[in-house]
This record gives C-alpha cells, sequence and structure tokens, in this order.
C-alpha cells in the first residue's frame, strides 16, 4: 500500500494555458475524489469516481475543468485557460466503496496562475 | 445544503493547557471527521466518528460526536508545541439519508502552541 499519489506536487502556468494532474489512488480502492482547497479555506469537494463513472460535480467546476479516469485506476484532471482564480491545492482522495468513510488523502498539486 | 462551521478560527495556547474546538453541521448526518493539515501539506486524518455518542483519543486529543446537537468536539489536553497545525473537520451525508458521501469541511481551526 503505497498511498494515493499525485503528479505534479507543484506546476506555475501563465494565464491562459492548459494545465494537467493526474492522481493514482491507492490500489483497490474503486472510489477517487478530486478536491480544491484555496489559502486559508477547508477543502472543496469538485467530483468523484466511482470506478470509471463520474457520479457527481461540483457547480465548482465550471466548464473549463474536466475530469477523467477512464480506466477505473488513475484519473486526470484538466484545466483549460486558466485563470488567477485557480490558483490553489488540488487534492485526490481515494476510497473503498465498502468503507467509503475512510478517504484517504494525497499530498495534492499546488497550482499557481501567473 | 450541507454547511459545517469551526469555531475558533484562530487558537493561540500555552503549553499544558487544555481547550476545545468546536464544530457544528446544517444537516442530519452520523458521519464526521477530524483532520489535520501541517502548512503546505495535504490532509492526516484523525478521527473518523460513524455514530452519535462516538468518543475517540488518540494521545493528547479527543473527539466525541453529538449527532442530535449536530456537534463534534475537538478536546485538547496538556497542549505541546507539536499539536501546532490547521484542524479541519468534514461531515458526509450517507446515500441512506439522501447524501453522496462527498465530504464538506469546515473553514479549519489554526492552533497555535506557545511555549
Amino acid at each position: 500500500d503505497t498511498g494515493v499519489s499525485q503528479d505534479p506536487r507543484h506546476k506555475i502556468t501563465k494565464r491562459g494555458q492548459n494545465v494537467t494532474f493526474r492522481c493514482d489512488p491507492i490500489s483497490e480502492h474503486n472510489r477517487l475524489y478530486w478536491y480544491r482547497q484555496t489559502l486559508g479555506q477547508g477543502p472543496e469537494f469538485l467530483t468523484y469516481f466511482q470506478n470509471e463513472a463520474q457520479l457527481e460535480k461540483s457547480r465548482l467546476l465550471s466548464d473549463r475543468f474536466s475530469a477523467e479516469r477512464p480506466k477505473g485506476s488513475f484519473s486526470t484532471l484538466e484545466i483549460q485557460r486558466t485563470e488567477q482564480g485557480d490558483s490553489a491545492m488540488y487534492l485526490c482522495a481515494s476510497s473503498r466503496t465498502t468503507r467509503p468513510y475512510e478517504q484517504y488523502f494525497g499530498p495534492g498539486t499546488r497550482l499557481t496562475v501567473t | 445544503e450541507l454547511k459545517v462551521e469551526q469555531n475558533p478560527l484562530f487558537l493561540s495556547m500555552q503549553e499544558e493547557k487544555n481547550y476545545t474546538i468546536y464544530c457544528n453541521y446544517s444537516t442530519t448526518s452520523d458521519r464526521l471527521y477530524w483532520y489535520r493539515q501541517d502548512p503546505g501539506k495535504s490532509l492526516e486524518s484523525l478521527f473518523v466518528l460513524l455514530s452519535n455518542g462516538a468518543v475517540k483519543q488518540e494521545g493528547r486529543l479527543m473527539a466525541s460526536l453529538d449527532t442530535k446537537a449536530r456537534l463534534s468536539t475537538l478536546h485538547i489536553t496538556a497542549a505541546v508545541h507539536d499539536l501546532s497545525a490547521t484542524y479541519f473537520c468534514a461531515v458526509d451525508i450517507p446515500p441512506a439519508q439522501g447524501g453522496s458521501e462527498k465530504l464538506v469541511f469546515g473553514k479549519g481551526t489554526k492552533l497555535t502552541v506557545n511555549p
């Protein structure tokens, strides 16, 4: 059990560029969640998957955001045409369907949009 | 819509003192979580409380849940500097109660323990 991993850990990009983050959940965890945390705030839910199916998306997830989990293993979160307001820590978590109350968080990807 | 409120948001304590952080939530749920976050780091799970009256303790931290009052407390006993961090509570609502199991977090309590 190597834990949830995320890549990259840090990303600096210019406004208007596209960025993609990757999350590898704990193996055998079929649920995967994305959260966003801005400075001084608690994490906010963005979306979650059960296996490859995206079951819920937050209203926070504008059309510029897209998430995929094509084979039910790793997931990607893409932000198109980044804006300064997208600067945040993007956290990924995973859990088992049978134990959804045990969400394990990854180290996060810190995005800075200049 | 589920809302989670923590207080205080900032807490400066002296070592060896006791204090309590409060977490209120707006919608019936019997699942509450406490996390710790160090600066620039991810979230570390501290406690998972899954029923009314649940109490869990780990070292100098003790968490409890009162689902009727929609209140959880995180009690700190004889604080030490190593406990300095931001503490978050989070709530989710299981599908059986009409929710989707996404976590809704409070704003966090930034705890500083001074010598």
